[in-house]
């Protein structure tokens, strides 16, 4: 079945850097989402994103729908502590609309 | 506006058991999603339940089983539980199901299982 390969799995960081990861795919998405999840809770939507080569901005946040369809990235500039959790990007193809997720990158921010 | 509602938060089951597990989506969310997550695993899909009809399913054994009541509220139940199936099950609701989605999806704060 479709599969989202989602890199790196972990990272830590000094406060202040900026922070990328990315989800590849072999097949196609319609949509693309990037979700993040803080220790006990569930995970919440950050940036949704609907079309081919689309870039959407979030405050700090920054997530941009791959030309190919295929892939997506996300980045986080000027990390703070609280960017502390589980990223997770999702996405929906066929026809179902059925939301699949990546492994997830788990982020540490180093005060 | 209250946010989606799992129930219960903790429990500790043995093999063999079966267990329920009940979620109640936002007021006016109609579609209610299942999810799985374990650390190997990552968040696997269980199943989508819209006008309390399954519409969509993952590759679950059939242990695993849910249904949706007419108020949107949502069930699922694991029977003959094994010690693969500690997780967190997380529900998740939104306004429209399948292809109507964009993926926008409210979760829970999930049910944490144990088996031993």
């Amino acid at each position: 079945g479709q599969q989202l390969n989602q890199s790196p799995q972990s990272m830590f960081i000094q406060e202040g850097e900026d922070v990328s990861m990315n989800c590849t795919s072999s097949s196609i998405f319609n949509t693309w989402l990037w979700y993040k999840q803080d220790p006990g809770e569930g995970p919440v939507l950050l940036i949704a994103l609907y079309k081919a080569g689309e870039l959407t901005s979030n405050g700090r946040l920054t997530a941009q729908f791959g030309i190919t369809r295929k892939d997506s990235f996300l980045n986080i500039s000027a990390s703070i502590p609280s960017d502390v959790g589980i990223y997770f990007c999702a996405g929906t193809t066929g026809n179902t609309g059925k939301l699949i997720f990546g492994q997830g990158t788990t982020l540490q921010v180093k005060p | 506006k209250a946010g989606v509602t799992q129930t219960p938060r903790y429990l500790i089951k043995t093999r063999g058991q079966q267990v329920t597990l009940s979620c109640s989506p936002i007021s006016g969310h109609r579609s209610v999603s299942w999810y799985q997550q374990t650390p190997g695993q990552g968040l696997q899909f269980l199943f989508e339940y819209f006008s309390e009809t399954q519409r969509n399913k993952g590759n679950f054994p059939g242990r695993f089983s849910g249904r949706q009541f007419s108020n949107s509220r949502s069930e699922m139940n694991v029977s003959t539980l094994e010690l693969g199936d500690s997780a967190l099950y997380l529900c998740a609701s939104s306004l429209n199901p399948g292809a109507l989605n964009t993926g926008e999806l409210f979760f829970g704060e999930g049910s944490r299982l144990t088996v031993l």
